[in-house]
C-alpha cells in the first residue's frame, strides 16, 4: 500500500525558512515524479511544483509565486522528498501535501499534509 | 485569480446527475489532455477521480465521468449519493511546465 507522510511544518516568522519532508512507503520513490500542492486555510488547492525522477533528468518546475524561494529535492536512497522554503511570506501559510505523479496522469496518492504557518 | 473557472457550487437530489464545468484557454492550448479532477471531503486529502480528461483510475466508481469540449472540461456525477457531497477541483497543464488548479466547486446533495 502506497503511503506518503509529510513532516516539518510549524510556525515561522516572515522571512524565515523551513524544510518539509515527505517519506514514501509501499513503492520506490526513484520510479516516481513527485509533486507538492498546498492549500491555504479555507481556500482551494494550489500547485507548488514537481520534480522528475532521476532517469528523466531529476529537474524541478515551480509555480510563479514560489519560484526562486522554494526548492524541491529528493533522496531516493531514503525514499524521501523535500520542499525547502526560504524567504517565507504570510501568504505561504497553508497545508502542504506531497503527491505522486508529475501531473500528466493526475496525482494518484496524497499524504495527509503538514501545516505551515507564517506569522510574526 | 486562477486561469481556470469553476462554478462556486452545484447541488442535486440523490439519484440525479450534476455536471461541474472547468473553463479556461489552457484547457485547449497545445492539444494536451492533461486535465484531472479531485474530490476533497472536509479535513481530508484530495482524491484523484479522473485524469487525462476522461480516464478513471481503478477503484473510482463509474458514476464519475469526465469530458472536454473546446476550452471547457466537465466532470459529471451520475446517480448522486450523499457521500458525494464534497469539494471538487479541476487541474490542468498550463503549457509552461506548470499546472494550475481551478478554484473548486462545492457539491451539495439536497
Amino acid at each position: 500500500e502506497v503511503q506518503l507522510v509529510e513532516s516539518g511544518g510549524g510556525l515561522v516568522k516572515p522571512g524565515g525558512s523551513l524544510k518539509l519532508s515527505c517519506v514514501a512507503s509501499g513503492f520506490s520513490l526513484s520510479y516516481a515524479w513527485m509533486t507538492w500542492v498546498r492549500q491555504a486555510p479555507g481556500k482551494g488547492l494550489e500547485w507548488v511544483g514537481r520534480i522528475k525522477r532521476e532517469t528523466d533528468g531529476g529537474t524541478a518546475d515551480y509555480a510563479a509565486p514560489v519560484k526562486g524561494r522554494f526548492t524541491i529535492s529528493r533522496d531516493d536512497s531514503q525514499n524521501t522528498l523535500f520542499l525547502i522554503m526560504n524567504s517565507l511570506r504570510t501568504e505561504d501559510t497553508a497545508i502542504y501535501y506531497c503527491a505522486t505523479g508529475g501531473g500528466a496522469n493526475g496525482y494518484d496518492d496524497w499524504g495527509q499534509g503538514t501545516l505551515v504557518s507564517v506569522s510574526s | 485569480q486562477s486561469a481556470l473557472t469553476q462554478p462556486r457550487s452545484v447541488s442535486g437530489s440523490p439519484g440525479q446527475s450534476v455536471t461541474i464545468s472547468c473553463t479556461g484557454s489552457i484547457i485547449n492550448d497545445g492539444g494536451y489532455n492533461y486535465v484531472s479532477w479531485y474530490q476533497q471531503h472536509p479535513g481530508k486529502a484530495p482524491k484523484l477521480l479522473i485524469h487525462g480528461v476522461s480516464q478513471r483510475p481503478s477503484g473510482v466508481p463509474d458514476r464519475f465521468s469526465g469530458s472536454k469540449s473546446g476550452d471547457t472540461a466537465s466532470l459529471t456525477i451520475s446517480g448522486l449519493q450523499a457521500e458525494d457531497e464534497a469539494d471538487y477541483f479541476c487541474c490542468s497543464y498550463t503549457g509552461s511546465y506548470a499546472y494550475v488548479f481551478g478554484p473548486g466547486t462545492k457539491v451539495s446533495v439536497l
